[in-house]
């Protein structure tokens, strides 16, 4: 088995600020997620990646930034936080990246901006 | 637009009972429905899924029904135990789609009362 680990669990920022989440993987699956979950909303897909150095954003990549260098990880940056903002920031892969295979979650970085 | 609709929001059921969580989605071309168990500060894990061909799908417990003609589905979960105390995504995709495209529902929070 493998796991997904991100860093940091919990983030504490301020307005205007830039903010960098990380999340490694050991499975050596192709591609990788970050979701955003917000209470009510569910999961919204913010960037994908199918392999190293690629970028495809999903539905709410605006305000975001990511980062693929290596097959194993993949980064996160919020751009400019916004006041008051509070979301769990989920990273998950997968072995290729069809849209029938399991996805794999890390346990997710909570984000508060002060 | 929610591409995939849950009902209800919150489920209260007691130990033993059959809780019922309900999915619906809009675009007729989604022909893979995975559903996703998260318990509290952990990410998402794949439960049980189903394709479009069937319309049950049993997994000890855990029963999905689908009806394609009223794009409905539902998951049964018998016998419910506290620990299946968690919240229940229904999501959805085309397996000929491009990558990444799952499209996650809002979320019923289960509470399974001893």
């Amino acid at each position: 088995g493998g796991i997904i680990t991100q860093t940091p669990k919990f983030l504490i920022g301020q307005e205007g600020q830039k903010l960098t989440l990380k999340c490694q993987q050991n499975f050596n699956h192709d591609t990788m997620y970050w979701y955003r979950q917000d209470s009510g909303k569910g999961l919204r897909l913010i960037y994908y990646s199918i392999t190293e150095n690629d970028l495809q954003k999903g539905d709410l990549s605006e305000g975001y930034d990511a980062s693929r260098e290596k097959k194993s990880s993949f980064s996160l940056t919020v751009t400019s936080a916004q006041k008051n903002e509070m979301a769990v920031f989920l990273c998950a892969s997968s072995i290729w990246g069809s849209s029938a295979e399991t996805l794999y979650f890390g346990s997710g970085t909570r984000l508060t901006v002060l | 637009q929610q591409q995939v609709r849950q009902s209800p929001q919150s489920l209260t059921v007691w130990e033993g009972e059959t809780a019922i969580l309900n999915c619906s989605y809009e675009n007729s071309a989604f022909d893979y429905f995975p559903w996703y168990q998260q318990f509290p500060g952990e990410g998402p894990a794949l439960l049980i899924s189903i394709l479009s061909v069937s319309d049950k799908k049993e997994d000890g417990r855990f029963t999905i029904f689908f009806n394609k003609r009223e794009k409905k589905l539902s998951l049964h979960i018998a016998d419910s135990q506290p620990g299946d105390s968690a919240t229940y995504f229904c999501a959805a995709s085309e397996r000929g789609s491009a990558l990444g495209r799952l499209h996650f529902g809002a979320g019923t929070q289960l509470i399974v009362i001893p």
